[in-house]
């Protein structure tokens, strides 16, 4: 089965700080690749996929994510985090085949002003 | 401690019958959420529930679909007179409390429903 990780459960940076959160997935077949957020009191958004061409994908708000096909792995960054991108982050990927998806169990960010 | 629990796994429907998708929160979770995912997007909120309340159903279609979540068993969402657009992936999540609040999100591993 499919499994999505995410190594860091709670990471905190001051504000205007760069931000990688780590995402890694077991599958080795073609995966389309998505990071959610959910910000406090909200539901969840989506802030960008993966699908196919260049691996560098630009999202919302600043973020974007790289797919290291032979790392399996899609990163989330951001150069400069600010205040309102206190929120919980959750890496997802779905196989092409078979339409399964599989969420990781999430980030908490917090940034400190 | 089992996650957080959908069934079926796969819904085949055809035209026009009516599709239950269930879901069981993990123990201890009082708050459920119900998001669709289309092909080829993203998730997309519909529903979220607490115990016998509906508290937030502003992602809802506003014909043929309904959600409960009873004092005793799972939650279920409901799609009457099913079409082809039904066609999608539906995830349940649930949470202690309201979640974003300081509480996770816990994903069941979703429902595929096939409208034929």
């Amino acid at each position: 089965a499919q499994s999505v990780s995410q190594h860091n459960h709670h990471v905190i940076l001051s504000e205007a700080a760069s931000l990688e959160l780590g995402c890694n997935y077991s599958y080795g077949g073609t995966v389309n690749l998505f990071w959610y957020v959910q910000y406090p009191g909200q539901h969840l958004q989506l802030l960008l996929k993966y699908f196919s061409g260049d691996p560098l994908v630009k999202g919302i708000k600043g973020f974007e994510a790289e797919f290291i096909k032979s790392k399996f792995s899609f990163n989330l960054r951001k150069p400069s985090v600010q205040w309102s991108d206190t929120a919980e982050y959750f890496c997802a990927v779905s196989q092409n085949t078979g339409n399964q998806f599989y969420f990781g169990t999430g980030t908490s960010l917090t940034v400190i002003p | 401690n089992a996650g957080v629990m959908q069934n079926p796994r796969h819904l085949v429907r055809r035209r026009g019958q009516e599709a239950r998708l269930r879901c069981s929160p993990m123990k201890g979770h009082s708050h459920v959420y119900w998001y669709r995912q289309l092909p080829e997007e993203g998730l997309k909120f519909m529903v979220y529930l607490q115990k016998e309340n509906i508290i937030d159903e502003s992602g809802m279609p506003k014909e043929r679909f309904s959600a409960e979540f009873p004092k005793e068993g799972p939650s279920i969402l409901r799609i009457q007179q099913v079409v082809r657009g039904d066609s999608a992936a539906y995830f349940c999540a649930s949470s202690p409390m309201m979640a974003g609040a300081n509480e996770k999100l816990f994903f069941g591993s979703g429902t595929q429903l096939s409208v034929l």
